[in-house]
């Protein structure tokens, strides 16, 4: 079945350390791929998406995310996590041969220590 | 533009009880998406609406659950009755024509008691 895995549930890192969310998926062809990041009590922000060429993209917040077709992978990163980047990170994808719908991970919950 | 408006932000009613949660797509927008947001299954799609039209509404979960769109600005998800296990957060999304990335409301949080 196609799919979308979040490996982490949670991650905690430190205030001023790298981060890298992991997102993986598995569609026969490569599909347009999203992150959203969800803060306590709020909506999906779209933080980046990526639909062809450059596979390094950069989003907004400091978040960029780097496509692996090899490794059918998309994962977000950030060079030093600031305390308001607390927030639950949901990848998602849009497949054509799914009309078109967004489908989501189940979402990594990041912590983060002062 | 005042994004995606979902109405009400937080509803608590008794099982048994009718729920509408509501919501007005950015203006423009041609694709409305329904989502249900739980720990224990994440972020479900329940329907999607592709020009006011239904088109694929196998997320939804039974019968209790219907959705409606009477034009490209309104569209209701309606739970009757509702049941405590239907406690959620209920997301809607919007998507202009031919674009891929939606945008999200701020969610209907319902709890059922």
């Amino acid at each position: 079945a196609q799919s979308v895995t979040q490996p982490d549930i949670h991650i905690t890192v430190s205030e001023g350390a790298s981060l890298e969310l992991r997102c993986n998926y598995s569609y026969g062809a490569t599909p347009y791929l999203f992150w959203y990041v969800q803060s306590p009590g709020q909506g999906l922000q779209l933080l980046l998406k990526y639909f062809s060429g450059d596979t390094l993209v950069q989003g907004i917040k400091g978040f960029e995310a780097e496509f692996k077709r090899s490794q059918s992978s998309f994962n977000l990163r950030k060079p030093s996590v600031h305390w308001s980047d607390a927030a639950e990170y949901f990848c998602a994808v849009v497949h054509n041969n799914a009309g078109n719908m967004l489908t989501f991970g189940g979402g990594t919950r990041l912590m983060v220590k002062p | 533009d005042a994004g995606v408006i979902q109405s009400p932000r937080h509803e608590v009613t008794e099982m048994g009880q009718e729920v509408t949660l509501r919501c007005k797509p950015i203006s423009g927008h041609n694709s409305l998406f329904w989502y249900r947001q739980t720990m224990m299954r994440g972020l479900e799609l329940l329907i999607y609406f592709n020009n006011n039209v239904p088109i694929d509404d196998s997320g939804m979960p039974e019968d209790r659950f219907s959705a409606k769109m009477p034009n490209a600005s309104f569209s209701t998800l309606k739970i009757q009755p509702s049941e405590p296990r239907d406690s959620a957060v209920y997301f809607c999304a919007s998507r202009s024509q031919g674009a891929v990335e939606a945008f999200f409301g701020q969610g209907t949080r319902l709890t059922v008691v």
